[in-house]
């Protein structure tokens, strides 16, 4: 079955830095993936997705990146603020199948 | 709309006890799942269903058990609760695999 492989499994940066949070997929079939956000206490929330057809989405300060010859895809927050620290997942899945999460990368921003 | 909701908040069961856990939704979303989020190992599937009636094993699914007799509800079952199943649940309906998952407040369940 599909696996997800998340990295790093913490990141921290100053405010008004970027931050870069990558993942890998096994299935070579998967062909949709989402980020959700968690942040502490709260329940995950879907902040940005991509499907297999599209090598970048873009949304204000957040941005995922898909590079479906390496199985590869990554988030990527500008302009870091506090407020985007949280936990983030990753995950992927094909036709037919439910949602693979990553680990999970928790981001500190630092003021 | 109240969205995902879960009964109940938080639970503690003694080895071998038995409990259920509710999950209801109100979108009208065909799929519905079971997580379980356990500290480093992420979000992992317990089962899901994709519709009233049906049920499907996830990545975690060994001592639980599922039901989805009405569409809005997918209730997730511990026979014989184990000290390793201790852990918070969350629930989640989405209208289908590539839509978004609005996920339950979450269940913390201590296993003693």
């Amino acid at each position: 079955g599909e696996n997800v492989e998340q990295h790093p499994s913490t990141l921290s940066v100053q405010e008004g830095d970027s931050a870069v949070i990558k993942c890998t997929y096994s299935d070579s079939a998967s062909n949709y993936f989402p980020w959700y956000k968690q942040e502490l206490g709260k329940r995950p929330q879907l902040i940005i997705d991509i499907r297999s057809n599209v090598g970048e989405k873009k949304d204000q300060r957040i941005a995922v990146t898909l590079n479906k010859t390496a199985k590869h895809f990554s988030l990527h927050i500008t302009e870091t603020q506090p407020e985007d620290s949280a936990v983030y997942f990753c995950a992927a899945s094909k036709t037919g199948t439910a949602l693979i999460f990553g680990k999970g990368t928790t981001l500190s921003v630092s003021s | 709309n109240a969205g995902v909701t879960q009964t109940p908040k938080f639970r503690v069961l003694k080895t071998g006890q038995s409990m259920t856990l509710l999950c209801a939704q109100d979108m009208n979303h065909e799929y519905m799942y079971w997580y379980r989020q356990d500290p480093g190992m992420g979000l992992r599937l317990i089962h899901y269903s994709v519709g009233e009636g049906t049920t499907a094993k996830g990545e975690v699914p060994d001592g639980y058990n599922v039901s989805r007799l009405k569409k809005q509800n997918f209730l997730l079952g511990l026979e014989s609760a184990a000290p390793s199943q201790t852990s918070v649940y969350f629930c989640a309906s989405s209208l289908a695999v590539y839509y978004e998952q609005y996920f339950g407040p979450g269940t913390r369940l201590t296993v003693t």
